[in-house]
């Protein structure tokens, strides 16, 4: 399995909150992404990043922020939850980005926003 | 707007019976196609596809990819309890991976 961690697996918290999600690897790769996953709407990307300090937009950005000030963790930010953003959050990894190499998953962030 | 669609939305076999699940997508600027089963956590991968025509193997699973009709399939044969999970299907284009909805298979022993 890859070595990817994310924390918390579970928070409940309320509207207007700021919430942070962390995601921890010990492989080493460059890219990392964080998605979202609703029920009809499959994995969506939220941000990615291709190195440290190196991050872009993904297709569900709004409302999110992210940082990556070390190879090894890269961290989401809800600045003010909203209910809208009750979901399971996931961190992917992948050495070398680009289409010749498979993102990896971690085990999810189940968060509810109340 | 790129797409991936999967289909049957959901699947209920028999212990040992083979399935095919399928997958169809309109990506821009095309570079690959991934299968990914998925379980009470993470999505797990179990194959890339790059080129049509060239089946992906690995046990009882298969894959395989049509560039010119834009679809593959996943096939899983003799199906164990085992099998009983999501499968997600997502096509690599533009430098970002879009997944489908996924299929979810339940196996009856």
């Amino acid at each position: 399995d890859a070595g990817i961690t994310q924390s918390p697996r579970h928070k409940v918290t309320e509207t207007g909150t700021p919430v942070t999600l962390r995601c921890h690897q010990t492989e080493n790769h460059r890219y990392m992404y964080w998605y979202r996953q609703d029920p009809g709407h499959g994995l969506r990307l939220i941000h990615y990043s291709y190195g440290v300090k190196d991050t872009d937009k993904g297709e569900v950005s709004d409302g999110y922020s992210v940082s990556r000030s070390k190879t090894e963790d890269f961290l989401l930010t809800l600045e003010s939850a909203t209910s809208s953003q009750t979901s399971v959050y996931f961190c992917a990894i992948s050495e070398l980005g680009g289409n010749n190499q498979p993102q990896h998953f971690g085990d999810g962030t189940r968060l509810s926003i109340l | 707007e790129d797409k991936v669609v999967q289909s049957p939305l959901s699947l209920v076999v028999h212990e040992g019976d083979t399935v095919t699940l399928n997958c169809s997508y309109e990506v821009t600027n095309f570079r690959s196609l991934l299968w990914y089963k998925q379980e009470k956590k993470a999505p797990t991968f179990l194959f890339m596809l790059t080129s049509s025509g060239i089946e992906k193997k690995s046990g009882r699973l298969s894959s395989i990819l049509d560039k010119k009709e834009l679809f593959s399939i996943l096939n899983i044969t003799a199906t164990q309890t085992g099998d009983s999970a999501i499968y997600l299907c997502a096509s690599f284009g533009n430098e970002k991976l879009t997944f489908g909805t996924g299929t979810r298979l339940t196996i009856i022993p």
